[in-house]
C-alpha cells in the first residue's frame, strides 16, 4: 500500500496525559499536512510541512500542540496535557509539489477520558 | 465557510439514479477546489479536483461544475449505486500565498443509495 499511513489508528488517553501520533505520507510527496475532524464537521487545518520546514500554523494549534517532520518524511503531531476538548480524528494529507491534490491518511481517532 | 453544527444535509436517491451535491464556498478568490468521499471510520478519499481557470471536469462517473459568478460548485455522480453512500465534502484553496497550503473544508453531504 503506497498511501499515506497514520499511526496508531485509535488512542483512548486519559486527560492531562501526552499523546504522541505518526504520519507517513506518500512517497516523495513534499508537502505533509495535518486537519482535526469532529463528528460531522469538515477536517479543520492545524498546520502543514514544506520539506521539513513548517510554513503555516493554525490558530486551532495552541501551545499544547508540536507538530515536527525532521528529515522532510514522516511527521509526528504531539498533544501535550490534553483535554476532553482534544478529542477528534487527527488526519494527515500529503501532496506532490504544487500541493495538489492531497491525499488522505486513515486518521488517528483520539478518545480523551 | 466553516462547517456548522452536528446535522449533515442529507441526499437519497435510488440506485442507478444520478446524484447531484452542492457547495457553496466562501472565498471569490480562492482559485482551487476538491471533492472529497469519507465513509465512516475512515479518512477522506480524493475524488477530483478543478481549478478556477475552468468550468467544468469530467473523470469516471463523475463530473465537477464551478460557477465562480455564484461562487458554487457541484460534483454530478452518474449512475448511483450503494457503494457511493457516503459523506461528501467539497473545499477550497486561496490563490494568496499567504494562505499557504490549506484546504477550507465545506459543510459535508450524507449521500444514501437506496438498493
Amino acid at each position: 500500500d503506497t498511501g499515506v499511513s497514520q499511526d496508531p489508528r485509535h488512542k483512548i488517553t486519559k486527560r492531562g496525559q501526552n499523546v504522541t501520533f505518526r504520519c507517513d505520507p506518500i512517497s516523495e510527496h513534499n508537502r505533509l499536512y495535518w486537519y482535526r475532524q469532529t463528528l460531522g464537521q469538515g477536517p479543520e487545518f492545524l498546520t502543514y510541512f514544506q520539506n521539513e520546514a513548517q510554513l503555516e500554523k493554525s490558530r486551532l494549534l495552541s501551545d499544547r500542540f508540536s507538530a515536527e517532520r525532521p528529515k522532510g518524511s514522516f511527521s509526528t503531531l504531539e498533544i501535550q496535557r490534553t483535554e476532553q476538548g482534544d478529542s477528534a480524528m487527527y488526519l494527515c494529507a500529503s501532496s506532490p509539489r504544487g500541493g495538489r491534490p492531497q491525499y488522505f491518511g486513515p486518521g488517528t481517532r483520539l478518545l480523551v477520558l | 465557510g466553516e462547517s456548522v453544527g452536528l446535522h449533515l444535509p442529507t441526499l437519497s436517491v435510488q440506485e442507478g439514479d444520478n446524484s447531484i451535491i452542492n457547495c457553496a464556498y466562501s472565498n471569490s478568490a480562492s482559485d482551487y477546489f476538491i471533492w472529497y468521499k469519507q465513509e465512516s471510520g475512515k479518512g477522506p478519499q480524493f475524488i477530483i479536483d478543478i481549478r478556477s481557470n475552468m468550468d467544468k471536469r469530467q473523470g469516471q462517473r463523475v463530473t465537477v461544475l464551478l460557477n465562480k459568478t455564484v461562487k458554487h460548485l457541484s460534483l454530478q455522480i452518474a449512475a448511483t449505486q450503494p457503494g457511493d453512500s457516503a459523506v461528501y465534502f467539497c473545499a477550497e484553496k486561496g490563490a494568496d500565498e499567504n494562505q499557504g497550503g490549506k484546504l477550507i473544508f465545506g459543510q459535508g453531504t450524507e449521500l444514501s443509495v437506496k438498493p
